[in-house]
């Protein structure tokens, strides 16, 4: 079956960095996109960015752009999503989701909590 | 690019039909019949419950329906039941490349 089993929670301090990796199973890995999504406490969710899992092609939100990594590693089937120069605001449930190139995310991780104190 | 519109609430008693409405623009939903909807219950990860406007995936119960109309999208819930309380999020497919609602808060009465 799909599953899409993400890395552990992270507390980080604000001016740093957090890696969440997230790691597909049960399809070809290089066949889809993936997508990551984030939920602030209370609130909706928030649409990141895109990689495409074959060539590691990506597009960013514009709100993330300069701060925003998304990587994938065809050996491990892993993707990669790395948030520089966070703030209390980047405190959130961050989740990756699988896509078959025209927005329907059909399967979801479980979710990383970031959250960014001091 | 902004958010999808949607109701903050919508309630209803249980067997009763419901409608969640989605407004966009003519860039998003108004041009694309990539549309899909997302329950959410707390503590969980969101899952996809309509796609591409109108098509459930395997496994969502018949009473989720899903329709366009302009810029607007629309989800029914029929026959509501105890276990469809939660939030519910439309997306669609845009030049950008995705964006979401603001989701609602769905209440069985």
């Amino acid at each position: 079956q799909v599953l899409l089993v993400q890395s552990g929670a992270e507390v980080k301090k604000p001016g740093a960095s957090v890696k969440v990796s997230c790691k597909p199973s049960g399809y070809t890995f290089t066949n889809y996109y993936i997508h990551w999504v984030r939920q602030a406490p209370g609130q909706g969710l928030e649409w990141m960015g895109i990689i495409y899992c074959r060539d590691g092609s990506t597009i960013y939100a514009q709100k993330f752009q300069g701060r925003l990594t998304m990587t994938r590693d065809t050996s491990t089937s892993t993707v990669h999503m790395e948030l520089s120069s966070l703030r209390s605001e980047d405190t959130a449930v961050y989740y990756c989701a699988r896509d078959q190139g025209v927005g329907d995310l059909d399967y979801w991780g479980q979710g990383t909590l970031v959250t960014v104190s001091s | 690019q902004s958010a999808l519109t949607q109701p903050a609430s919508v309630s209803g008693s249980p067997g009763q039909s419901i409608t969640i409405s989605c407004s966009g623009t003519s860039s998003d939903v108004g041009t694309y019949n990539y549309v899909s909807w997302y329950q959410q219950h707390p503590g969980k990860a969101p899952k996809l419950m309509i796609y591409e406007v109108s098509n459930r995936p395997s496994g969502v119960s018949n009473r989720f329906s899903g329709s366009k109309s302009g810029n607007t999208a629309s989800l029914t819930i029929s026959g509501l039941q105890a276990e469809d309380e939660a939030d519910y999020y439309c997306s669609s497919y845009t030049s950008s490349p995705l964006v979401f609602g603001t989701g609602t808060k769905v209440t069985v009465l």
